[in-house]
């Protein structure tokens, strides 16, 4: 009975390549989020989906693309991988009118 | 926009001292102010939140945290730290009604037998 779940948990690629993050929550929450946290354990914002529809886009590069097919799922999609995008990507999710964050538990992206 | 700024990036103890956690943040409206932890290896898990009302706000774990609004502050505190207190905090803050939350660069702690 997980909240916040992700798949993969580690992902291990060469650069170049497309790769695609899965996160879901069964907390019937609302608004979905994707964080990147870097070797300094520096936590950043990346996307998030309200009921499906983008609301924050931080300035991030167009190969991220978001995709959120309903409400419980928000997924994550890499292009072109590069050596700069090895961090932890966490997924999190909040319930409506409300900002505390339930994350998952990580995704460990490392591009070789 | 927000912003946050903890003090302390290391932080060193021997167990039962107690522990303040330095948290500042800029933003000129209301707020939700909130501390994170992550015990190593794991995903954040929320301590506590402050939303409105008294400003001295209990966790989990024996944590609080004490909101002082004009100093723009949010420190967090335990009496007497564990070995199991060893972490990385997170203190966090999201204006009212925007729903995004911006964390500060958080603390390690690193509690010693």
């Amino acid at each position: 009975d997980t909240a916040v779940s992700q798949t993969p948990k580690y992902l291990v690629t060469q650069m170049g390549n497309d790769k695609s993050i899965k996160c879901e929550q069964n907390l019937g929450h609302d608004t979905m989020y994707w964080y990147k946290q870097d070797s300094k354990k520096f936590l950043k914002i990346m996307f998030s989906y309200n009921n499906k529809e983008l609301i924050i886009n931080e300035t991030v590069p167009n190969r991220f693309s978001p995709k959120s097919p309903d409400k419980a799922h928000l997924n994550l999609h890499i292009n072109s991988l590069e050596l700069g995008d090895s961090a932890v990507y966490f997924c999190a999710s909040s319930p409506a009118g409300e900002d505390t964050q339930y994350f998952g538990p990580g995704t460990r992206l490392t591009v070789l | 926009a927000q912003s946050v700024s903890q003090h302390n990036h290391h932080v060193i103890l021997s167990e039962a001292a107690s522990l303040e956690l330095g948290c500042n943040y800029s933003y000129g409206g209301t707020v939700n102010l909130f501390w994170y932890v992550q015990y190593p290896g794991q995903h954040l898990q929320l301590l506590l939140k402050y939303f409105s009302g008294d400003p001295l706000v209990k966790g989990i774990k024996g944590f609080e945290a004490e909101f002082i609004k004009s100093k723009f502050s949010f420190n967090l505190r335990k009496p007497s730290v564990q070995w199991s207190d060893t972490a990385e905090y997170f203190c966090a803050v999201s204006p009212k009604g925007y729903q995004k939350v911006t964390f500060g660069t958080g603390t390690k702690l690193q509690v010693i037998p």
